[in-house]
C-alpha cells in the first residue's frame, strides 16, 4: 500500500504565476489535509476536504488560494498569482473513514514551492 | 484557540544519553497527540500516537506518556544515537469540527531540534 503522494517535490514558480500542489491520499483513505511550513514557523493547518466537498477552511488565506478533492484523481491545492512570501513546504494528509478512535493522520513527503 | 509550545527549542547531548522532550497544549479536550520525526527538507515520519484514553505508548527506543488533564506530553528517548538527530514535533488533534470537536486539522508544537553528538 503506498503511501501518500505528492508532487510535484519541489516547484519554482515567478512571481504572479500559479501553482498547482497535487497530493494522492493513500488507498482507501477519503479525508484529506493540507498543511503549509513556512521558514522557521511550524506547521499549520489550511484547509480539510472530503470528496468533492470543502469542510473546513478556515486555514486558508482568503485570496489568490483554493483547494480541491474531486470525484476522481488527486487533491489540488492552487495557489495564483504566487507572491514570495507563499515559499514554503506543502504538506498533505490523509486518514481513513473511519478508524476507531485513533484518526491518525499520514503525512505526504511534501512539495517545496519556491517563488523567485 | 488549541496552542501547543515544545521545550526546549534545541538541544545537544553525546551520544547515549537518555533525554526527555516535552510538549503542552492549552486546551485538554483533545483526541489524540501524535509526535513526529522531521529530517531537514524531508517530510513527516509519525513516531508515535497516543489517544485521548490512553497513558502512554512505546516503539522501540521510545516511549511517549500523556497527561490529558494537565495538557501534557513527553517523549523519552532511551539510549541515544546519532541517527536520532533531526526535529521532533507535537501535535494534537481536538476532533473533527463535524463530529463535534473542536478543529479539523492537526495543532503543532514548532517543535524540539535535537542533535546527538558522535
Amino acid at each position: 500500500n503506498a503511501g501518500v503522494m505528492q508532487n510535484p517535490r519541489h516547484l519554482v514558480r515567478r512571481r504572479g504565476q500559479e501553482a498547482r500542489l497535487r497530493c494522492s491520499p493513500m488507498k482507501g483513505h477519503s479525508h484529506v489535509y493540507w498543511y503549509r511550513q513556512l521558514p522557521e514557523e511550524g506547521l499549520k493547518f489550511m484547509v480539510y476536504l472530503q470528496k468533492e466537498n470543502i469542510i473546513d477552511e478556515s486555514g486558508m488565506p482568503k485570496e489568490r488560494f483554493s483547494a480541491e478533492f474531486p470525484k476522481e484523481g488527486p487533491s489540488i491545492l492552487r495557489i495564483q498569482q504566487v507572491v514570495r512570501g507563499d515559499s514554503a513546504a506543502y504538506f498533505c494528509a490523509s486518514s481513513p473513514l473511519t478508524s476507531g478512535d485513533s484518526y491518525e493522520q499520514y503525512f505526504g513527503p511534501g512539495t517545496r514551492l519556491t517563488v523567485t | 484557540k488549541q496552542e501547543v509550545t515544545q521545550i526546549p527549542a534545541a538541544l545537544s547531548v553525546p551520544e547515549g544519553e537518555n533525554l526527555v522532550l516535552n510538549c503542552s497544549f492549552t486546551d485538554s479536550a483533545i483526541y489524540n497527540l501524535q509526535w513526529f520525526r522531521q529530517d531537514p527538507g524531508k517530510g513527516l515520519t509519525s513516531l508515535l500516537l497516543i489517544q485521548s484514553s490512553q497513558r502512554e505508548q512505546t516503539s522501540g527506543r521510545l516511549n511517549a506518556s500523556l497527561d490529558k488533564s494537565s495538557g501534557r506530553s513527553t517523549l523519552y528517548i532511551a539510549a541515544s544515537q546519532p541517527g536520532d538527530s533531526a526535529t521532533y514535533l507535537c501535535a494534537v488533534w481536538s476532533g473533527a469540527v463535524d463530529l463535534g470537536g473542536g478543529a479539523d486539522g492537526l495543532t503543532f508544537g514548532k517543535g524540539t531540534h535535537l542533535i546527538i553528538q558522535p
